[in-house]
């Protein structure tokens, strides 16, 4: 099946900096997303994004299918974008079964 | 609310029990999913079901089942109980593979 790498598995910034997430997956993927999970353990949806770029307010995620990677950006980081950012794929057709990755965790600290 | 929602948010209970969780949405999703997220946080399917299909994770041992009784519930049933199946186990649902959708989790603790 298809495998999906997260880096830096931690990261630690100050209020108001600037961040990359990275995604490396094994195989072509029809599907790819981006989740947050918060400090009280909920997963949030935050981008569905096979390929190209998309962006939400301080947040926005970029997918090269073609090299097999995608990026979350996080500007202006705020306390409230701490937790584990995972990202996930699948590949084949039918089964919309997401692999995910082992997760970024993000402190952001004041 | 549209939502997923799942109950119960906790659940301690002793080895070799039976217990269920059960899993609502009402987004009018047709897929719904199982996963577990064990104490590293790593998140794994378990299952997936949709009213045509039930696809079964190779892992998950047969004391695991996931019952359906209509297109907006997927409740996970789990027999003999053990300590290694203690974790966080999250709903989903889907309409196809878009507007994924977490529930809230259950945090099952074997002792």
């Amino acid at each position: 099946g298809i495998q999906v790498e997260q880096s830096p598995p931690d990261l630690i910034l100050q209020e108001g900096a600037n961040s990359t997430l990275r995604c490396n997956f094994s195989d072509s993927v029809n599907n790819l997303q981006w989740f947050h999970q918060n400090p009280w353990g909920q997963l949030i949806n935050l981008f569905y994004i096979p390929s190209g770029t998309k962006q939400n307010g301080r947040l926005s995620a970029t997918t090269v299918a073609t090299e097999r990677y995608s990026l979350l950006y996080i500007s202006s980081s705020q306390t409230t974008d701490s937790g584990v950012y995972f990202c996930a794929a699948y590949s084949g057709a039918g089964s919309y079964q997401l692999t995910f990755g082992k997760g970024t965790k993000l402190s952001v600290i004041p | 609310d549209t939502a997923v929602s799942q109950t119960p948010k906790y659940l301690v209970t002793q080895m070799g029990n039976d217990k269920s969780i059960k899993c609502e949405q009402n987004l009018g999703h047709d897929t719904m999913y199982w996963y577990k997220q064990d104490s590293k946080k790593f998140l794994k399917i378990m299952f997936s079901y949709n009213n045509k299909e039930l696809i079964i994770n190779e892992t998950v041992p047969n004391r695991f089942s996931p019952k359906s009784p209509d297109k907006a519930h997927l409740n996970l049933h789990i027999n003999s109980l053990e300590l290694g199946d203690s974790a966080v186990y999250f709903c989903a649902s889907s309409r196809q593979q878009l507007g994924y959708t977490f529930g809230s989790g259950t945090r099952l603790t074997v002792v």
